[in-house]
């Protein structure tokens, strides 16, 4: 059974800080990994979504990458604002078979001015 | 805008009630998915369309839950006699294949 894991749960900086967000799954078979930003009370939007054959996609300042052979990959917020406070969330769809997305709980991020 | 359009966004119902939720996808997308999220936790999912065909079904969709997608366009999610444990946002996405899932604004149910 996949399991994805983010850490840290919550992570708090000053404006203008460069930083990294985790995410590990434990089944390595995965077809594509998607981050996605949740703000209070609403829906997904999704950011990155990287294919199990490529290492990283980069959007503006964002840049996330993935390791697959070890389950894990990072989101890299260059210069962050305080409209990036938010919860970032990770989600892994299997090589074959389920067509689901496993999700991590997310990391709680504030940027504070 | 052509996104994911969920309506309601919300809903308060009497435990014991039937409440129903529609997902319209983004136009062009054959695949439909519905998720619930309780608070603190990421997206679980429930069940998955391709086109009009549900494929796949969560072992949490009990028997008093039911998702169509009539025509391969709209969905609709039906709970049946609701429960204090249903209370939670009910998320729907769309993608075309296997590539980037677009989730819609959430359904927040609260039953009383």
């Amino acid at each position: 059974k996949q399991e994805v894991t983010q850490i840290p749960a919550a992570l708090s900086v000053p404006e203008g800080e460069n930083l990294v967000l985790n995410c590990s799954f434990t089944d390595s078979a995965i077809y594509n990994l998607q981050w996605f930003r949740q703000d209070p009370g609403k829906g997904l939007t999704s950011l990155l979504l990287i294919q199990s054959s490529q290492r990283e996609q980069t959007s503006g300042r964002l840049n996330a990458s993935l390791d697959k052979s070890s389950g894990r990959s990072t989101l890299y917020i260059a210069a962050s604002q305080p409209g990036d406070s938010a919860t970032y969330l990770c989600a892994v769809r299997k090589e074959g078979g389920s067509e689901k997305l496993v999700f991590g709980k997310g990391t709680k991020l504030t940027v504070n001015p | 805008d052509t996104g994911v359009s969920q309506d309601p966004r919300h809903k308060i119902t009497k435990r014991g009630q039937n409440v129903t939720f529609r997902c319209d996808p983004i136009s062009e997308h054959n695949r439909l998915y519905w998720y619930r999220q309780t608070l603190g936790q990421g997206p679980e999912f429930l069940t998955y369309f391709q086109n009009e065909a549900q494929l796949e079904k969560s072992r949490l969709l009990s028997d008093r839950f039911s998702a169509e997608r009539p025509k391969g366009s709209f969905s609709t999610l039906e709970i049946q006699r609701t429960e204090q444990g249903d209370s939670a946002m009910y998320l729907c996405a769309s993608s075309r294949g296997r590539y980037e899932a677009f989730f819609g604004q959430g359904t927040r149910l609260t039953v009383v």
